[in-house]
């Protein structure tokens, strides 16, 4: 089972600053099969990116993903209100499935 | 509109059964294989079981082998989960996901609480 481990738990930042959310895997991911997905409270995961690096239909451009065989990174240009949420990691090249524990985005 | 739409949650007893629905509209259901994930109050997301596009193929996370069965019926544009023996760590909100490369739609999600 690949285990992935995001970091920070818990990032504060201001509105208009840049955020940098960090997913490491226990093992190498194939073919770049990283996603990772945006959810507010009582609401379900939204995805933001997939392929690493792909943006999904809709996403604005803020968002941005990189990275490749352990180590990915989720990027927000610029925090709009509407970004304060809670974003997890996924690998879905080999069975289980896995999410990372999520990291939260808080307003400082 | 792309859409699913879960329903069968509820409070059980340890040890006794449930089963949910998936219901999709606005996509060739019998295309894409399809996943339940689920999320513990205050926790993180799960994977817990898949199915292919057919019916044919399945697979399940550890925790619930043995106790929880995927299904699909392709002619009502439904997934199920059943779900046996159910234990006090199963409570979650359950939902289903279709995959399009990465999880692309999700439902709303269903709450299953197992309690005496």
């Amino acid at each position: 089972e690949i285990v992935l481990t995001q970091s920070p738990g818990t990032l504060s930042l201001s509105p208009g600053e840049r955020a940098t959310l960090s997913c490491r895997a226990s093992q190498s991911v194939s073919s770049s099969y990283l996603a990772w997905y945006q959810q507010k409270p009582g609401q379900a995961p939204r995805l933001l990116i997939y392929g690493a690096s792909s943006r999904a239909t809709g996403i604005p451009d803020r968002f941005s993903g990189s990275g490749s065989g352990t180590d990915f990174t989720l990027t927000i240009s610029r925090l709009e209100p509407e970004d304060f949420a809670v974003y997890y990691c996924q690998q879905y090249g080999g069975t289980p499935l896995t999410f990372g524990g999520g990291t939260k985005v808080e307003i400082k | 509109e792309v859409q699913l739409v879960e329903s069968g949650g509820g409070l059980v007893q340890p040890g006794g059964s449930l089963r949910l629905s998936c219901a999709a509209s606005g996509f060739t259901f019998s295309s894409y294989w399809m996943h339940w994930v689920r999320q513990a109050p205050g926790k993180g997301l799960v994977w817990v079981s898949r199915i292919n596009s057919d019916g044919s193929s399945t697979s399940y996370a550890d925790s619930v082998k043995g106790r929880f069965t995927i299904s699909r019926d392709n002619a009502k544009n439904t997934l199920y989960l059943q779900m046996n023996s159910l234990r006090a760590e199963d409570t979650a909100v359950y939902y289903c996901a279709r995959r399009d490369g990465a999880f692309d739609i999700w439902g709303q999600g269903t709450m299953v609480t197992v309690s005496s």
